[in-house]
């Protein structure tokens, strides 16, 4: 059965630091997706990493993906308040559904 | 272009009751899949449905099911509510079967708020 783990659970950050949140997950999938999530919202998609060695940035967000470790990763660079949210990422298993197994999510706050 | 939609969006029930949640995918979406958020348990995968078919239904009891229509408009039903019942069921819509290869992804609906007392 696919498990994905994030690390950390809980992020509490400085504004204008940088720091990095994994995701790691137990079976083979070329498809990982990053997802943001307010309190009492619904989520929002991030970013959509779709090979081996893929990254996206948006702002101060960059998504990579390595399919041979089994890892994504979330860096934050130079954090501001507004990036205070819950982070998941979300592995699929097949090109023809869209059952996504999410990762238990990362809490981030960012302080003055 | 409108967003999911999800109706309603909070809703208070007995135990023993039963509910139907109802969600409008994007429009042109053919996919549409249900999860469960709860404090405890985090994001769980419910169901998918794609052209009215259900594709995928995740570990939960068959309490829970749905269906989805010709316009792709999709309903969850919960039967014999359970206290444990009680979370955020959010849908997600996407073009659907082989969307994944042109970099779609899911996108979510506001949610359902389920209380049950």
């Amino acid at each position: 059965e696919l498990k994905v783990e994030q690390n950390p659970l809980f992020l509490s950050m400085q504004e204008g630091k940088n720091y990095t949140i994994y995701c790691n997950y137990s079976t083979t999938s070329d498809r990982l997706y990053w997802y943001r999530q307010d309190p009492g919202k619904s989520l929002e998609s991030l970013f959509v990493l779709l090979s081996n060695g893929a990254v996206k940035q948006e702002g101060r967000l960059m998504a990579s993906l390595d399919t041979k470790a089994r890892l994504s990763t979330l860096h934050i660079t130079a954090a501001v308040h507004d990036l205070s949210a819950t982070y998941f990422c979300a592995v699929d298993l097949s090109y023809n559904t869209d059952k996504l197994i999410f990762g238990t999510g990362t809490r981030l706050q960012v302080f003055p | 272009k409108a967003g999911v939609t999800q109706t309603p969006r909070y809703l208070i029930k007995t135990r023993g009751q039963q509910v139907t949640l109802s969600c409008s995918p994007i429009s042109g979406h053919r996919s549409v899949s249900w999860y469960q958020q709860t404090p405890g348990q985090g994001l769980q995968f419910l169901f998918e449905y794609f052209s009215e078919t259900q594709r995928n239904k995740g570990n939960f009891p068959g309490r829970f099911s749905g269906r989805q229509f010709s316009n792709s408009r999709s309903e969850m039903n919960v039967s014999t509510l359970e206290l444990g019942d009680s979370a955020l069921y959010l849908c997600a819509s996407s073009l659907g079967r082989g969307s994944h290869m042109i970099g779609d992804t899911q996108y979510f609906g506001p949610g359902t708020r389920l209380t049950v007392l």
